[in-house]
């Protein structure tokens, strides 16, 4: 059991180009996050799903893009690079809705653009 | 707005030398309240969740409390395996599972 997985671990872009981080879970949870972590801040909401088909803005959306075409996968687009997107992402998942089910965690991925 | 903060930012123990981290939260519909570990270069890993003011859960040297108003994280006895940092969270009404994330307090506890 993998738990969640993400691709590349690390990642350089240059100002202006575009990339997608991997994220895939093989939990079968419908609800799947993707946050960035900054030096000295709390995680922050880039993006949720709660389920394949259906995905919605969180804190910090703009200068990314997300679709749910699987339960398992939920992959995060960079179009058009900037500085400010240099981060570590984290990618999440959980069970249903209805209880306070924690979020379980993928390894992040580092990405520096310059 | 729902806000979490933890403080202090960073603490550094003895081993052995018990003591507490804080994590205040905005008080609006609090429907959890969420404790994570994170180590160097990994993602955050699940350690608690309360729900209600008067709650208490342990796990080893760790022993997390609950208020109306704040949580506490207890470390008792630290060893130098627990140095992380440590992230709390709060789920607030009206959200779907989505979690605020406090700052996170780095703990050093050295030999």
């Amino acid at each position: 059991n993998a738990g969640v997985t993400q691709t590349p671990k690390f990642r350089i872009l240059k100002i202006g180009q575009s990339m997608t981080l991997q994220c895939t879970q093989d939990m079968n949870h419908n609800y799947m996050y993707w946050y960035r972590q900054d030096p000295g801040m709390g995680l922050k909401l880039i993006y949720y799903s709660v389920g394949a088909g259906i995905t919605d803005k969180g804190e910090v959306p703009n200068g990314y893009n997300v679709s749910r075409s699987t339960t398992e996968d939920f992959p995060l687009r960079l179009e058009l690079a900037a500085p400010s997107q240099t981060s570590v992402y984290f990618c999440a998942s959980s069970p249903e809705q209805g209880s306070l089910y924690e979020q379980y965690f993928g390894p992040g991925t580092r990405l520096t653009v310059t | 707005e729902d806000q979490v903060t933890q403080s202090p930012e960073a603490l550094r123990l003895q081993e052995g030398e018990s003591s507490s981290l804080n994590c205040s939260y905005t008080v609006s519909g609090l429907r959890g309240l969420f404790w994570y570990r994170q180590d160097p270069g990994k993602g955050p890993e699940f350690l608690f969740t309360l729900y209600s003011a008067g709650e208490e859960k342990e796990k080893e040297r760790l022993k997390a409390t609950l208020t109306k108003k704040e949580s506490f994280l207890h470390i008792t006895a630290p060893k130098p395996e627990d140095s992380a940092t440590y992230l709390c969270a709060g789920r607030f009404s009206g959200g779907y599972n989505k979690l605020i994330f406090g700052a996170g307090t780095r703990l050093a506890v050295h030999p």
